[in-house]
């Protein structure tokens, strides 16, 4: 399809396991997004990326999350070591500019579920 | 820090009325965007309306408009003739000029009754 996918839906692991979750952006994107989002809660910014360049990664909540994106379009999000407190939905956008200022908006992914046992 | 705050957990109103939303935020900058964005059961996150704070008109997109009050920081959504499909959860977010950082409410659940 033409938007955001990110894999796999649902994750369920045990605590202390390692995570990568997935992002395709739509093709041609600048900026890569990912937030995290409670249940009943706005998403929680984690990271962005312009091409392959991590701008912003103060979101992280600890330094066993880290986000990579090598070649400029797909992104991992990978957290080390599980905890229960990591159980969320984990969401990636895309936008086509670098910039808010465009008219651009992002384009969120459906999501994936993380949950830890 | 910048905050956002959406002090309606949940709102309803009946289809064809009109019914407004209200987020508050919380900035020392001058410069920054706002933005609403719709959340329907499918999840997926659609951008409703945006506005860029050193513009005094208030934007409008079709049924959508919103009330920036620069000044008492506040940027309500205003949707009028409201629809059933309407239905969904409203996100307000503020934006830093010149940073990609999006910084979300907790949502409000608008409920579309027929």
């Amino acid at each position: 399809g033409a938007g955001v996918s990110q894999s796999p839906r649902y994750k369920v692991t045990k605590r202390g396991q390692d995570v990568a979750l997935r992002c395709d952006p739509i093709s041609g994107h600048v900026s890569l997004y990912w937030y995290r989002q409670a249940l009943g809660q706005g998403p929680e910014f984690l990271t962005y990326f312009n091409y392959e360049a991590q701008q912003d990664k103060s979101g992280l909540p600890n330094d066993r999350f880290s986000a990579e994106r090598p070649e400029g379009s797909i992104s991992t999000l990978t957290i080390q070591r599980t905890e229960q407190r990591d159980s969320a939905m984990y969401r990636c956008a895309s936008s086509l500019e670098d910039r808010v200022l465009s008219n651009q908006p992002q384009h969120f992914g459906d999501g994936t579920r993380l949950s830890i046992l | 820090a910048q905050t956002v705050t959406q002090s309606q957990p949940e709102m309803s109103v009946q289809e064809a009325e009109t019914v407004t939303l209200s987020c508050t935020y919380d900035t020392s900058e001058s410069d920054y965007y706002l933005f609403w964005y719709k959340q329907p059961p499918s999840r997926q996150m659609i951008l409703v309306i945006r506005q860029e704070a050193y513009k005094q008109q208030n934007a409008t997109e079709n049924r959508f408009s919103v009330n920036f009050q620069k000044a008492a920081k506040s940027f309500s959504l205003k949707i009028s003739d409201s629809q059933l499909g309407d239905a969904a959860m409203y996100f307000c977010a503020y934006v830093p000029y010149n940073f990609n950082k999006f910084y979300f409410g907790s949502g409000t659940k608008l409920n579309v009754k027929p």
